[in-house]
C-alpha cells in the first residue's frame, strides 16, 4: 500500500499569500496518477488537480499541481478567502487507492 | 449535470448493518465506477474500495473484506455500499464519489452520517 505523507500539517496564511502543500509517498506514484481535494467544513471535497497537474473543471488558475514520483506539491498563488480550508492528496495508480491525511490552510 | 444523492443518516447498534445509497444522474452510469470513502468526525478521508458500475466488479480495502458489500443497480442508475458488523469506530460520514479512472474522484455526493451507538 502507498502511504502519503503531506506536510505541514496546518499552514498559516493571510489572504493574498502563497501556499505551498506537499504529499511525499512512499513508493512512485503510478502514470503520476495523483490528485488533489479541497474540503471545507460540512461539505464533500471537490477535486482540484488530477494527473498531478491538470485542473479539474472550474478550477481557477491560482491552483497549480506540480511533481512526479514521489514528490508532489499543490501551490495556491494568492490566497482568496475562499481558499481556506483542508485538502488531500490521493493516488490511484495502484490498489488501494490512499489519501494523505491532509493539510489545513488557515487564516493567519 | 452530474448529481450523486445519497439517502439520509442512520443510527445503528453495534454489530447491526447499513446500507447507504447513491443514485446517481446526468451521465451514463455504466461509463464509470463508483468509490466509496468515509471520514470518521474530525478525521480525515479514508479509502473503502469501488466498484464498477459497467460489470459490478469490486476492490475492497483489506481491512473492510468480509464485512463491506458494493453493488449497484443498472435499472435505476443506483450503487450501494452496506456494511455489516457494525462497530462504534464505524460512525463516519459516508462519501460516495464517480470514479474518472485517469482523473481520480470528480463528482462526489452530498455524505451520509451513520451513527452506531448503543
Amino acid at each position: 500500500e502507498i502511504v502519503l505523507t503531506q506536510s505541514p500539517g496546518t499552514l498559516s496564511l493571510s489572504p493574498g499569500e502563497r501556499a505551498t502543500l506537499s504529499c511525499r509517498a512512499s513508493q512512485s506514484v503510478s502514470s503520476s496518477y495523483l490528485a488533489w481535494y479541497q474540503q471545507k467544513p460540512g461539505q464533500a471535497p471537490r477535486l482540484l488537480i488530477y494527473g498531478a497537474s491538470s485542473r479539474a473543471t472550474g478550477i481557477p488558475d491560482r491552483f497549480s499541481g506540480s511533481g512526479s514520483g514521489t514528490d508532489f506539491t499543490l501551490t495556491i498563488n494568492r490566497l482568496e478567502p475562499e481558499d481556506f480550508a483542508v485538502y488531500y492528496c490521493q493516488q490511484y495508480g495502484s490498489s488501494p487507492w490512499t489519501f494523505g491525511q491532509g493539510t489545513k490552510v488557515e487564516i493567519k | 449535470q452530474v448529481q450523486l444523492v445519497q439517502s439520509g443518516a442512520e443510527v445503528k447498534k453495534p454489530g447491526a448493518s447499513v446500507k447507504v445509497s447513491c443514485k446517481a444522474s446526468g451521465y451514463t452510469f455504466t461509463s464509470h465506477g463508483i468509490s466509496w470513502v468515509r471520514q470518521a468526525p474530525g478525521q480525515g478521508l479514508e479509502y473503502m474500495g469501488w466498484i464498477s458500475a459497467y460489470n459490478g466488479n469490486t476492490n475492497y480495502v483489506q481491512k473492510l473484506q468480509g464485512r463491506v458489500t458494493m453493488t449497484t443497480d443498472t435499472s435505476t442508475s443506483t450503487a450501494y455500499m452496506e456494511l455489516r458488523s457494525l462497530k462504534s469506530d464505524d460512525t463516519a460520514v459516508y462519501y460516495c464519489a464517480r470514479v474518472a479512472y485517469t482523473s481520480g474522484f470528480d463528482y462526489w455526493g452530498q455524505g451520509t452520517l451513520v451513527t452506531v451507538s448503543s
